[in-house]
């Protein structure tokens, strides 16, 4: 079955102690993404890879790190998490046909955060 | 800046009834447009995707159409359910740099 797995599904930490939460496509696509939604704001992006070793900034990227050593993981990485991290997280991940014309995205099942 | 809005921002309706979502955006030239229907606390799942060619997509009781002269966008629901109670996001790929610009969605209640 194509789907995208997020571990841990809930965490709550405290202020400065560092996560990862991970990421994982069994679709082969070149494309990842990690996004935050909170409330009223809708779904921004936090960080992009467009293939293995190729990552970019999204909207929203302060305080966040990612890598992406093989084409099936996207682990996002809070080194110090700050109470203002506190957010429902998605892992997504789509591929790109020839001619880059359609595409779908798979969203994982998201990682609720809780930084107290 | 590249933006989608949508309207409503929230809809009730009852059971049974049809109802339609907006979303204008100013992203140009783009790649294609989503509609997506995310449940509470789950991820998005996709509904529907086209092109700037195409001007009408269904899937099962939903359908999206596109005008790609105004920019807009709608998804119509059909005969209502109340598994049809989620968040609905429209979701434009810039084709040149596709970055992908998501609205902040229509939060639709369907009551018995």
């Amino acid at each position: 079955e194509a789907q995208v797995t997020q571990n841990p599904r809930y965490l709550i930490t405290v202020t400065g102690k560092k996560l990862t939460v991970t990421c994982s496509q069994n679709m082969n696509h070149e494309y990842m993404s990690w996004y935050r939604q909170d409330p009223g704001l809708g779904l921004r992006q936090i960080y992009y890879s467009m293939n293995v070793e190729v990552t970019d900034k999204g909207d929203v990227p302060e305080g966040y790190k990612v890598s992406r050593k093989e084409k099936r993981n996207f682990p996002l990485i809070l080194e110090s998490p700050s109470p203002n991290q506190t957010s429902l997280y998605f892992c997504a991940s789509n591929s790109r046909l020839a001619g880059g014309i359609t595409d779908t995205q798979y969203f994982g099942p998201g990682t609720r955060l809780t930084v107290l | 800046k590249n933006q989608v809005e949508q309207s409503p921002q929230s809809l009730i309706i009852l059971e049974g009834k049809n109802c339609t979502l907006q979303c204008n955006y100013t992203v140009s030239p783009f790649s294609n447009l989503r509609w997506y229907k995310q449940d509470t606390g789950r991820g998005p799942v996709s509904l529907t995707i086209m092109t700037f060619s195409e001007n009408t997509k269904s899937n099962g009781r939903y359908t999206a159409t596109l005008d790609a002269d105004t920019k807009q966008s709608s998804l119509h629901i059909t005969a209502s359910q109340l598994s049809d109670s989620a968040s609905y996001i429209c979701v434009v790929r810039d084709y040149r740099d596709d970055k992908i610009i998501f609205g902040k969605g229509t939060r639709l209640h369907i009551l018995p």
